[in-house]
């Protein structure tokens, strides 16, 4: 069970916009920024978002993260079929420990 | 460009201790801006952190594992290292090396392909 907790699925069809939530608690989101990692079928996690809504050189501006309180949003915009893929949610919690949420499957119909 | 790779057994016996390294080219391997992790993650389930080290030595381990968990540091070689002792096969998984970044709030800007460790007599 994870400290951070995720749909396990989400849907949407191409050029849709879809939100990936993140809830944690004051330990960890409440105190702490979140990260969000993409992760395609059978290949290593990708930094996604940093600092709650920044975004790393190369990644498209069609993904952005938000923050309120212990909860964390994803949203994915003008969806597209190479957007199909497993999106974690990342913080550090108050224990110095790294927690990940357990993990969100996006389809895209 | 900054590449990682994870090299070890593949197949670990109950009880012993699974030993990985992760070895490190391209960019700076030893500067502050920058932290080395292990990430592990079972067939079809999500990521577990197991812990940070920077090259000054300084750790952080996953509490659940602490006990269990070693991880050093060669500046010499470009590389970083797990230990995992008293495995059993809770601990079978894809094991990722990744580096952390200051400038990305310490996100994970770069991984290793992964290795798949398995645990089994």
């Amino acid at each position: 069970q994870s400290v951070l907790t995720q749909p396990p699925s989400a849907s949407g069809t191409p050029g849709q916009r879809v939100t990936i939530s993140c809830s944690g608690s004051s330990s960890n989101i409440g105190s702490h920024t979140v990260n969000w990692y993409q992760q395609l079928p059978g290949t290593a996690p990708k930094l996604l978002i940093y600092n709650n809504n920044q975004r790393p050189s190369g990644v498209p501006d069609r993904f952005s993260g938000s923050k309120s309180g212990t909860s964390a949003s994803l949203a994915i915009s003008g969806l597209q079929s190479e957007d199909e893929a497993d999106y974690y949610c990342a913080a550090w919690d108050d224990s110095l420990d790294r927690v990940f949420g357990g993990g969100t499957k996006l389809t895209v119909l | 460009q900054v590449q990682l790779q994870e090299s070890g057994p593949g197949l670990v016996k109950p009880s012993q201790t699974l030993s990985l390294t992760c070895t490190v080219s391209g960019g700076s391997f030893s500067s502050g801006s920058y932290y080395w992790t292990w990430i592990r993650q079972p067939a079809g389930r999500g990521l577990e952190w197991i812990g940070r080290i920077f090259t000054s030595g300084s750790t952080n381990y996953n509490p659940s594992l602490k006990s269990r968990v070693t991880m050093s540091v060669d500046t010499s070689k470009n590389q970083f290292s797990l230990m995992l002792s008293s495995v059993t096969a809770a601990d079978t998984a894809v094991y990722y090396c990744a580096r952390g970044y200051s400038g990305y709030d310490w996100g994970l800007d770069y991984w290793g392909q992964g290795t798949l460790v398995t645990v089994s007599s």
